[in-house]
């Protein structure tokens, strides 16, 4: 079976500093990762996606970017953090059943406040 | 372009009442996907149901029933006798024919009172 895996778990950095968030896939090959970000009011709204290793979409310019080094791999970065960078960051994955996708399934999320 | 709608903001009903979350969807696709996600206070998301464009076949999952109505574009979703686990927010998404994009509702905050 899949599992996806994000880490740290929570985390609380001050602004101006780094950040690297992890987020991995077992169980299938080739998916399709996504970074969403969900702030206080709830909405998701969708960071970046990657179709395959090196590829990467971005769908908000912003502070942030991400990078897939291996296949089931997909890192979130930040060079600078700023305060608006705080909330929920949910890794997601999904993969070709056919010819379609199927649903996206999410990881536990990465709770990141920025002082 | 893509958006889903989801009016209601806050539901709050007595256990055992049943409670219907409104979705209404735009798009320009004839083939397109509907979802349901369940967020429980964790945080994670937990994927409850994918309908195709095509199908407009109610389903029932137990407690839980879907009603997709192309007619009106909406993609409604109720819990039948609702129990205080039920309480979470609860997201409508939409995705185009290639998956690689999804456009998520603002969500519906549902609180089952005991």
């Amino acid at each position: 079976s899949q599992t996806i895996h994000q880490w740290p778990a929570t985390l609380v950095q001050p602004v101006g500093s780094p950040l690297s968030l992890e987020c991995t896939v077992e169980g299938t090959s080739n998916p399709n990762l996504y970074w969403y970000r969900q702030a206080a009011g709830r909405g998701l709204q969708l960071l970046f996606y990657s179709v395959g290793i090196g590829q990467i979409s971005s769908e908000v310019p912003q502070n942030l970017s991400a990078s897939r080094p291996q296949d089931r791999q997909f890192i979130l970065s930040s060079k600078k953090l700023l305060l608006s960078d705080s909330g929920f960051y949910l890794c997601a994955w999904s993969s070709l059943r056919g010819a379609e996708y199927n649903e996206q399934f999410f990881g536990p999320g990465t709770r990141l406040t920025v002082l | 372009a893509q958006k889903v709608t989801q009016a209601q903001t806050e539901i709050s009903v007595v256990e055992k009442e049943d409670v219907t979350l409104d979705c209404v969807y735009e798009t320009r696709d004839t083939t397109y996907y509907l979802f349901w996600y369940k967020q429980p206070p964790s945080g994670e998301l937990v994927f409850l149901i994918r309908r195709n464009s095509f199908d407009e076949q109610n389903e029932i999952s137990g407690r839980y029933s879907w009603n997709f109505q192309k007619s009106t574009s909406s993609f409604n979703f109720t819990i039948t006798a609702s129990q205080v686990v039920d309480s979470a927010v609860y997201f409508c998404a939409l995705s185009e024919y290639t998956g690689n994009q999804f456009y998520f509702g603002t969500g519906t905050s549902l609180t089952v009172i005991p």
